[in-house]
């Protein structure tokens, strides 16, 4: 059965910290990983799209890793803000299908 | 400004009610999504449309019926069948261009609450 599990379910962390999500897919085969935001109440929003092929991709504070042979991912946030609080949610696909495998995601919380 | 429309925020609705969820998109994208968001638990897929006046059942479509009669527009109907219908729904369009690319957009989301 194709999943995605994303740990920790929660976190809390101070602002100027660094943090790792983690995420495990057994999602085969597999086309591509994206990362989003969630603010609470709001529309996810994409933070990054990678292949089989690629193993980093950053978007400012935010890296993502992602190690296909094992099948895992992390996003690492670096010098954490207090408007990175969000949920972050992992999302597979696998090939030849549009149809995206939904992390129940990792909740952040930065406190001052 | 480009995107996603979903409308309303947030609704109340009487058991035995059916509601409509308005999704307007001028993004010019070829697919539309209904999800449903619960606490503690991923997106799972109501509905998807790649074209217009053609749409397939996701994961969970019991209780749920959208049209697609013009390519900007995906409307949710909640029915009275829909058994447990409070939740948060996502509409979400993606391009469709070729490749693997593609960025999937999402609404702002609507609440609903049956009381």
């Amino acid at each position: 059965k194709n999943q995605v599990e994303q740990s920790p379910q929660s976190l809390i962390i101070l602002e100027g910290k660094n943090c790792t999500l983690q995420c495990n897919y057994t999602v085969s085969p597999f086309s591509n990983l994206r990362w989003y935001k969630q603010d609470t109440g709001r529309g996810p929003v994409s933070l990054t799209i990678m292949t089989f092929s690629e193993n980093t991709k950053s978007n400012g504070r935010y890296t993502a890793t992602l190690d296909a042979d094992t099948k895992q991912s992390s996003l690492h946030i670096t010098a954490s803000q207090l408007s990175d609080s969000a949920s972050y949610i992992c999302v597979v696909s696998g090939e030849n299908t549009d149809k995206l495998i939904f992390g129940t995601g990792t909740r952040l919380q930065v406190f001052p | 400004d480009g995107g996603i429309t979903q409308s309303p925020k947030y609704l109340f609705r009487k058991e035995g009610q059916n509601v409509t969820l308005s999704c307007e998109q001028n993004l010019n994208h070829d697919a539309m999504y209904w999800y449903r968001q619960d606490p503690g638990q991923g997106l799972r897929l109501i509905y998807y449309s790649q074209i217009v006046n053609d749409f397939q059942k996701g994961d969970i479509a019991e209780g749920y019926s959208v049209s697609r009669e013009k390519k900007e527009s995906f409307p949710l109907t909640v029915t009275s069948a829909q058994k447990n219908p409070t939740a948060f729904y996502l509409c979400a369009s993606n391009p469709l261009t070729p490749g693997i690319r593609n960025t999937i957009y999402f609404g702002e989301g609507s609440w609903l609450t049956v009381v």
